[in-house]
């Protein structure tokens, strides 16, 4: 099946530190990809989505200068979060879906991210 | 995309089947069901969907109902390593454009495979 691979699985840093996470389809090309943040005990939340080599929609609430993503292949997208504060520790993760109309997404293993 | 709704929590005996049921009453016709799980500090598995007949694959089947208003996904013979979060999402599909909706996610089912 269709696989999403993302790195680091974890990261523990300190406060003001930007930290990138790496997202990659490895079997297939991702013209969709999607950013999501899952605090403990919550459900999932959509931060954006991305298509290649266009600018991501963001989510209303979710600050763009905050959360960089780069989508420039079909293949990989990055996330960065800029001066990352305690409050900005969360699992984040990737899901990635093909140009093919009614295909599902897939998704990483998510990062856990800490911040002290 | 329409809202579902799921029971908060099921418990299922191992090597039962596990009914989960999903009220989708809002759906449009160009809406799918899908259906994902999440086993802890794991990200979302791709289990199946559909959209108006039922479907079967090698982890589940789907049951959607006529009017399309709700569907239940059945494990046939629930194992332990079956115990996750279980969402039930319909989306948006544009089948001649590039018009997608968004998987939305709810607080979905917790289900408890005991033995």
């Amino acid at each position: 099946g269709a696989v999403v691979s993302q790195h680091p699985s974890r990261v523990i840093c300190k406060s003001g530190t930007s930290v990138k996470i790496e997202c990659r389809s490895l079997d297939f090309q991702a013209t969709t990809m999607f950013w999501y943040r899952q605090f403990p005990k919550q459900s999932l939340m959509l931060m954006a989505t991305s298509n290649e080599g266009s600018k991501a929609t963001y989510e209303q609430g979710v600050e763009k200068d905050k959360f960089l993503i780069n989508h420039a292949s079909l293949t990989l997208s990055t996330l960065t979060v800029t001066s990352a504060h305690p409050e900005d520790s969360s699992f984040y993760i990737c899901s990635a879906r093909s140009g093919q109309s009614n295909q599902p997404q897939h998704f990483g293993d998510g990062t856990r991210l800490s911040i002290l | 995309d329409a809202k579902t709704t799921q029971p908060p929590s099921m418990d299922c005996a191992e090597g039962r089947a596990a009914n989960l049921p999903c009220n989708h009453s809002t759906i449009s016709g160009n809406e799918y069901v899908y259906w994902y799980r999440q086993i802890h500090s794991q990200g979302p598995q791709y289990i199946i969907h559909g959209l108006k007949n039922n479907e079967t694959n090698e982890m589940a089947s789907l049951i959607i109902t006529e009017d399309r208003k709700s569907s239940t996904l059945i494990l046939p013979h629930a194992t332990l390593r079956d115990t996750a979060v279980y969402y039930c999402i319909v989306r948006l599909f544009n089948a001649g454009g590039t018009s997608y909706g968004k998987l939305t996610f709810g607080q979905g089912t917790i289900l408890t495979v005991h033995p």
